[in-house]
């Protein structure tokens, strides 16, 4: 079975550009996240999909952001207009227990380096 | 809200020497505690989990952790570090309001010497 895919691997853009990226979850899960790790500081939740709606986006940091599941399948992150601090890695998870509460495992994409200069 | 605290950012050890990773965390409600290993170039991957039941929990490749309630406390150990165990770890917490929202520590990078 295939894990949890994230594409590009690396992504290097100047200041005021835009940048997707995506994220392929595992087949049949219906929870994907989005995180973050900004160099230097711990990972952060970005927003919660279930299915194709967003269960929670808390953490998204701005409108700069937006995030999108069409069909339930993949998703995508875009980041317009990029600036310097949005540099650092973009991490997937998908999980596919329905229950709620928060013991499920999420399952985590290998990240998206993104680097804005 | 909670929060996650991994005490040294950069651990150390020689080859066969115990593996001694500290987490500490915060919660207003019983936790769900878990440890993520993040090789070179991969995803994070589960180690193990404490959701109920019994606080000493076993993982992959060796490793397990203690839920301490009074210490608000889940430390990683293995009792002899291999060289393939350099990887960077990550303690997390879920739960309560949070929900399914994993809230992660700093990292702690673990060096292994031979």
């Amino acid at each position: 079975e295939a894990g949890v895919t994230q594409f590009p691997s690396h992504s290097v853009i100047e200041k005021g550009q835009t940048v997707t990226l995506r994220c392929d979850p595992i087949s049949g899960h219906d929870n994907l996240y989005w995180y973050r790790r900004v160099m230097g500081k711990e990972i952060k939740f970005l927003l919660h999909f279930v299915k194709e709606s967003k269960q929670d986006e808390s953490g998204m940091p701005n409108n700069r952001f937006l995030a999108e599941r069409t069909g339930g399948t993949y998703s995508t992150l875009k980041v317009q207009p990029a600036e310097l601090e949005d540099s650092g890695v973009y991490f997937c998870a998908s999980s596919q227990e329905r229950r709620t509460g928060g013991s499920e495992t999420q399952y985590f994409g290998p990240g998206t380096r993104l680097l804005v200069l | 809200a909670q929060s996650v605290t991994q005490l040294g950012s950069h651990v150390s050890v020689s080859e066969g020497a115990l593996v001694l990773l500290r987490c500490n965390y915060s919660s207003s409600v019983p936790p769900y505690l878990f440890w993520y290993v993040q090789y070179p170039n991969q995803g994070l991957q589960l180690l193990l989990k404490y959701t109920t039941g019994a606080t000493l929990v076993k993982g992959i490749n060796g490793f397990e952790a203690e839920f301490k309630k009074s210490e608000t406390s889940f430390h990683l150990t293995k009792p002899s570090a291999h060289m393939s165990d350099a990887a960077e770890y990550f303690c997390a917490v879920s739960g309560g309001n949070a929900g399914n929202m994993l809230t992660f520590g700093g990292g702690t990078r673990l060096m292994v010497k031979p």
